[in-house]
């Protein structure tokens, strides 16, 4: 199973960018990398997947480097309503082998 | 609307009494899975199902059971509950395939086992 590191807790104020760094060191070929979002009391909400390079969507970023060994979640301009634990899920696509969710990097955005 | 729904939301129950948590999804996806949520030890997948009749154990399998046998149902159940399976339960489906395979998850389930 690909084990995840995250950091346990990120501060920052709105308006400025995010990174949340996750860690991966023996993701497999058939993996992608997701990212969700969860507030208190409510299931994740999937925010953007990847297998390599760089994905961009309307709420973010993913970078993935060339050994896949990392990723990195960027969430441009932060507002208080970003405020959320975010989880890196690095998993097989084929659906053959358990998903292991990282702890979680808890976000607080600041005014 | 597409979603995934779960019942009951909320179930307070005692030691030993069995009980089913109902999952259902509406989108026709092949993968649906169960994950209980700890206060400090994020989502742990209990079982997943890759189709119908066909399911596999996650990280954290032991005192549940799961029943794939129609393709949008997922039902978990506990035979014998104890107040360990005290926890938030997420039921969550998503498609299979490179770069599709975004999960969907259901409201969640609070139990108490008392």
């Amino acid at each position: 199973l690909a084990k995840t590191t995250q950091p346990i807790s990120m501060d920052s104020y709105e308006g400025q960018e995010v990174n949340i760094t996750c860690s991966h060191n023996n993701i497999a070929t058939n993996d992608y990398i997701t990212w969700y979002q969860q507030f208190p009391s409510q299931g994740p909400r999937f925010i953007i997947q990847g297998y390599k390079t760089k994905v961009t969507n309307e709420v973010a970023s993913l970078f993935i480097p060339a050994d896949r060994k990392s990723s990195t979640l960027s969430l441009p301009r932060v507002s208080l309503s970003d405020t959320a634990v975010y989880y890196c899920l690095v998993g097989d696509y084929t659906g053959r082998r358990a998903l292991t969710f990282g702890s979680g990097t808890r976000l607080q955005v600041q005014p | 609307e597409a979603q995934v729904t779960q019942n009951p939301r909320y179930l307070i129950t005692v030691t030993g009494k069995k009980l089913t948590v109902t999952c259902s999804q509406n989108m026709n996806h092949e993968y649906m899975s169960w994950y209980r949520q700890d206060p400090g030890l994020g989502l742990r997948q209990i079982y997943y199902s890759m189709n119908v009749e066909v399911t596999d154990k996650g990280d954290v399998p032991e005192g549940y059971k799961v029943s794939r046998k129609e393709k949008r149902n997922f039902p978990l159940i506990l035979e014998s509950p104890s107040p360990n399976q005290t926890s938030l339960y997420f039921c969550a489906s998503s498609s299979l395939g490179a770069g599709d395979n975004e999960q969907f998850f259901g409201p969640g389930t609070r139990l108490t086992v008392l």
